[in-house]
């Protein structure tokens, strides 16, 4: 069965800051890893999508990174702004209907 | 272009009572999916839907039943309500027409459900 574990639960950090937050998964055969962002009270928006064959994806600040046979994705924030504050979920496929999320890490930016 | 929209946003039940949650997608996609949010745990899958007239159970299916209306509506309901059913719920839809997996999942912005 595929776990998919995210760590830290909750981080807390100042404007400017550069970070990293981690997601691992236990079972390497997967088809895609999705990092989404899930702002207070809203459903989900999907950030990076990042294919089997691939190793990184890269949206303005965002760089996403995919180990597979490591089971371990980052999703690195560049100069993080207080509009980044939010909960960050990543979420592996095996197939079409079978996607497995984290529990998300909750990222607070102070001004 | 609204996306996935999901009605309603809130609603309290009692015990025992059923409901039907309604979600509808305006971006022609194939397959659509109900899941559940709860604390401290991520999204589970409780049905999906490939196609038009097809439906599967997900990771979590027990006391739900949906229907795929038409390829633009799939809704979710809920038989007899059970304090255990209390959960952000969210419908997303997908394109995976011809086998694409690699197509992004979008969401709506969900249906907060309290049932007491």
């Amino acid at each position: 069965k595929q776990e998919v574990t995210q760590i830290p639960a909750a981080l807390s950090v100042p404007e400017g800051e550069n970070l990293v937050l981690n997601c691992s998964f236990t079972d390497s055969a997967i088809y895609n890893l999705q990092w989404f962002r899930q702002d207070p009270g809203k459903g989900l928006t999907s950030l990076l999508l990042i294919q089997s064959s691939q190793r990184e994806q890269t949206s303005g600040r965002l760089n996403a990174s995919l180990d597979k046979s490591s089971g371990r994705s980052t999703l690195y924030i560049a100069a993080s702004q207080p509009g980044d504050s939010a909960t960050y979920l990543c979420a592996v496929r095996r197939n079409n209907n079978d996607m497995r999320f984290g529990a998300g890490t909750r990222l607070t930016v102070k001004p | 272009n609204a996306g996935v929209t999901q009605t309603p946003k809130f609603q309290v039940l009692k015990t025992g009572q059923s409901m039907t949650l309604q979600c509808a997608q305006d971006m022609n996609h194939n397959s659509m999916y109900w899941y559940r949010q709860d604390p401290g745990m991520g999204l589970r899958l409780i049905y999906y839907s490939a196609s038009e007239g097809t439906t599967d159970k997900g990771e979590v299916p027990n006391g739900y039943n949906v229907s795929r209306l038409n390829k633009r509506e799939f809704s979710l309901r809920l038989e007899s309500a059970a304090p255990s059913q209390t959960s952000v719920y969210f419908c997303a839809s997908s394109d995976t027409d011809r086998g694409r997996s690699n197509q992004p999942q979008h969401f709506g912005d969900g249906t907060r459900l309290s049932i007491l």
